[in-house]
């Protein structure tokens, strides 16, 4: 069935180091794939997103480009700031129509200055 | 947009207690989920409502969970009996029906049963 793996957590990172966090995915038909943090006692909020195959979302300094070869989806970013420390999250939409949601089971980053 | 609000923040009920929660979406969104989420875990799909319509339920959802939308607007999810296993964060989102339209997540509920 259709999933995502994140890497595991904790990462633990100092300011304005580089930050990897892979995401691969499976699914069966030509998902959209998305990026969501969430900061302590908040709903997840939309980090980036991508809809196709190439397509590199990208917001507030974090990227991240959909690649079908590899089915990933890591998220990246040049330097880290202390605000950035949440949990992150992978998931995906099977259908680009569809109502369906998976995530990934997060990873959580420290940022410390 | 004012974002997706839930009430309570906060739930704490004995075990066997009723309890409710309210969820307010994003005005123009049709879709409205219900996810549960544990601690060191992601979000875990409860159920789904397009306008007033329940169209998908989790295997996981027992006879005790049951979710409304009356009018396609607010909805509320109850959960009768609770149980020391229903403690976790209970998300509400909403998206359109738009190609690709993202999930729009609220604050939850920390429900704690003790």
């Amino acid at each position: 069935g259709d999933s995502v793996t994140q890497m595991e957590g904790p990462v633990t990172l100092s300011e304005e180091a580089f930050l990897t966090i892979n995401c691969t995915y499976t699914a069966t038909g030509y998902p959209s794939l998305f990026w969501y943090v969430q900061y302590p006692g908040e709903g997840l909020q939309l980090l980036l997103k991508a809809t196709k195959a190439d397509d590199k979302g990208s917001n507030k300094g974090f990227e991240a480009t959909y690649r079908k070869e590899t089915t990933s989806f890591h998220l990246e970013k040049g330097s880290v700031q202390v605000s950035d420390s949440a949990v992150y999250f992978c998931a995906l939409s099977p259908n680009p129509t569809g109502n369906q949601f998976y995530f990934g089971t997060g990873t959580s980053l420290t940022v410390i200055p | 947009d004012t974002g997706v609000s839930q009430d309570p923040r906060h739930k704490i009920t004995k075990r066997g207690q009723n309890v409710t929660f309210r969820c307010d979406p994003i005005s123009e969104h049709n879709r409205l989920y219900w996810y549960r989420q544990t601690l060191g875990q992601g979000p875990e799909f409860l159920t789904y409502f397009q306008n007033e319509a329940q169209l998908e339920k989790s295997r996981l959802l027992s006879d005790r969970f049951s979710a409304e939308r009356p009018k396609g607007s607010f909805s509320t999810l109850e959960i009768q009996r609770t149980e020391q296993g229903d403690s976790a964060m209970y998300l509400c989102a909403s998206s359109s029906s738009l190609v690709s339209s993202p999930l729009h997540f609220g604050n939850g509920t920390r429900l704690t049963v003790t």
